[in-house]
């Protein structure tokens, strides 16, 4: 499985502070995603990338930017945290073409924004 | 696109009892089904996926899910359940080379001794 590690684990914040969220991988994965769980809403996505100079917005992107370092680093940015930006924060990396492909989850980030 | 609806976001059972979760998939392509595990504290583990080679897809911890094109489902069983079971489980979907996973909104499984 792949090495996802994401930093921090636990953030408390303010309103209006800007907040970066960092994931790291070491196996070499070409492609990237950010998620966030909220209770009863399941995992939804933020970004992805398939390679660092390849950057998609997925289906909740408004108040998030993202960042692709290195294809082993993926940033996440709230410029403005806001409080319904309160939740639970994954990053993801898959490798594989087609059938193979599969999502590889690191142990995510809480995120309170009072 | 594809979507995946988890059926019933609660499911107590007793130690040994079957486990069963229900997931039904709607997707304009031919899809490839997920299942996740997440326990307390922790991000998402593989437990099995389905990738069209066998409707009848085995995983890690006694799992396994079989896939109904007709009945559009891609329900996970578990013949008898353990304390260790106890965790939060997601359907996902993704449809051929799209490569983002679309996820249900995930079923909280209790186990009582």
């Amino acid at each position: 499985d792949a090495d996802v590690t994401q930093t921090p684990r636990n953030r408390i914040t303010k309103t209006g502070k800007r907040i970066m969220l960092e994931c790291s991988q070491t196996k070499g994965h070409d492609r990237m995603y950010w998620y966030r769980q909220d209770p009863g809403l399941g995992l939804r996505l933020i970004y992805y990338s398939f390679d660092v100079k390849d950057i998609n917005k997925g289906e909740i992107s408004d108040g998030y930017s993202v960042s692709r370092q290195a294809q082993a680093k993926f940033s996440l940015s709230l410029e403005s945290a806001i409080p319904n930006q309160t939740a639970l924060y994954f990053c993801a990396t898959s490798v594989g073409a087609g059938v193979t492909d599969t999502q590889y989850f690191g142990p995510g980030t809480r995120l309170t924004v009072l | 696109a594809q979507s995946v609806t988890q059926l019933g976001s609660h499911v107590s059972v007793s130690e040994g009892a079957l486990v069963l979760l229900r997931c039904n998939y709607s997707s304009s392509v031919p899809p490839y089904l997920f299942w996740y595990v997440q326990y307390p504290n922790q991000g998402l583990q593989l437990l099995l996926k389905y990738t069209s080679a066998a409707t009848l897809v085995k995983g890690i911890n006694g799992f396994e899910a079989e896939f109904k094109k007709s009945e559009t489902s891609f329900h996970l069983t578990k013949p008898s359940a353990h304390m260790s079971d106890a965790a939060e489980y997601f359907c996902a979907v993704r449809g051929g080379n799209d490569y983002k996973l679309s996820f249900g909104a995930g079923t909280t499984v209790t186990v009582r001794a």
